[in-house]
């Protein structure tokens, strides 16, 4: 079974710096995706971004990117310029590409909290 | 492009009693999940919907939780007899299909079991 590890609980940035979230991950499949969510206290997940396995290069959205190590098999996000809009739980997860459920599984998550 | 639609918000409810959530999909939209998110932990797959049939719903508590999407369209989560240990949030998702496709997540269900 495929399983997401979030070591991280809780994370403390200063607004304008950087971050980084680790995520690693277990599965034997070749090709899936990974993702990372944000979940503010609306409740309302959000994906922020994400990544296909057979891809090398890393994904990036604005002030977001991904460092993706497929043999180690770890993904971490990365913020720049962290904004206070930032803070809110972020959640690492994966789905098979192919066959059955298309199924996110999901870390435990992580509370992000940007300071002033 | 209305988003995905949840109700009720919030719903507290004495062990032992039903509940039922409602979900609407985004329009056009194919593939509906729900999903169970306890407090502390990320969201877990119920059940997977494909216009109005089962996917996948290994992980369902058959004995109590029923889920059904009869015109591919809405779709309801019901408990009955609700236990404890179900309080969490239902969050309800849907893509357009089954492959490589964004899941779109509703604001979820509160729901608090006393």
């Amino acid at each position: 079974a495929q399983t997401v590890t979030q070591s991280q609980p809780e994370m403390s940035v200063q607004e304008a710096e950087t971050v980084t979230l680790s995520c690693t991950y277990d599965t034997s499949e070749s090709d899936y995706y990974l993702f990372w969510y944000k979940q503010p206290p609306s409740r309302q997940m959000i994906l922020v971004i994400r990544q296909e396995a057979y891809k090398q290069q890393n994904a990036t959205e604005n002030r977001f990117s991904v460092n993706f190590q497929k043999a180690a098999k770890s993904f971490s996000l990365k913020i720049s310029d962290s904004q206070l809009g930032d803070a809110a739980m972020y959640f690492c997860a994966y789905r098979p590409q192919q066959g059955g459920s298309e199924k996110l599984v999901f870390g435990k998550g992580m509370k992000l909290t940007v300071n002033p | 492009e209305a988003g995905v639609a949840q109700s009720p918000r919030y719903k507290i409810i004495e062990k032992r009693q039903s509940v039922a959530f409602w979900c609407n999909p985004i329009s056009g939209h194919a593939t509906l999940y729900w999903y169970q998110q306890i407090l502390g932990q990320g969201p877990k797959l119920l059940i997977q919907f494909q216009n109005n049939g089962v996917v996948d719903d290994s992980q369902l508590p058959k004995d109590r939780f029923s889920a059904e999407r009869l015109k591919g369209v809405d779709s309801t989560l019901k408990i009955q007899p609700a236990k404890l240990e179900d309080s969490a949030v239902y969050l309800c998702a849907s893509s357009w299909g089954r492959t490589h496709n964004e899941q779109f997540f509703g604001p979820g269900t509160r729901l608090t079991v006393l």
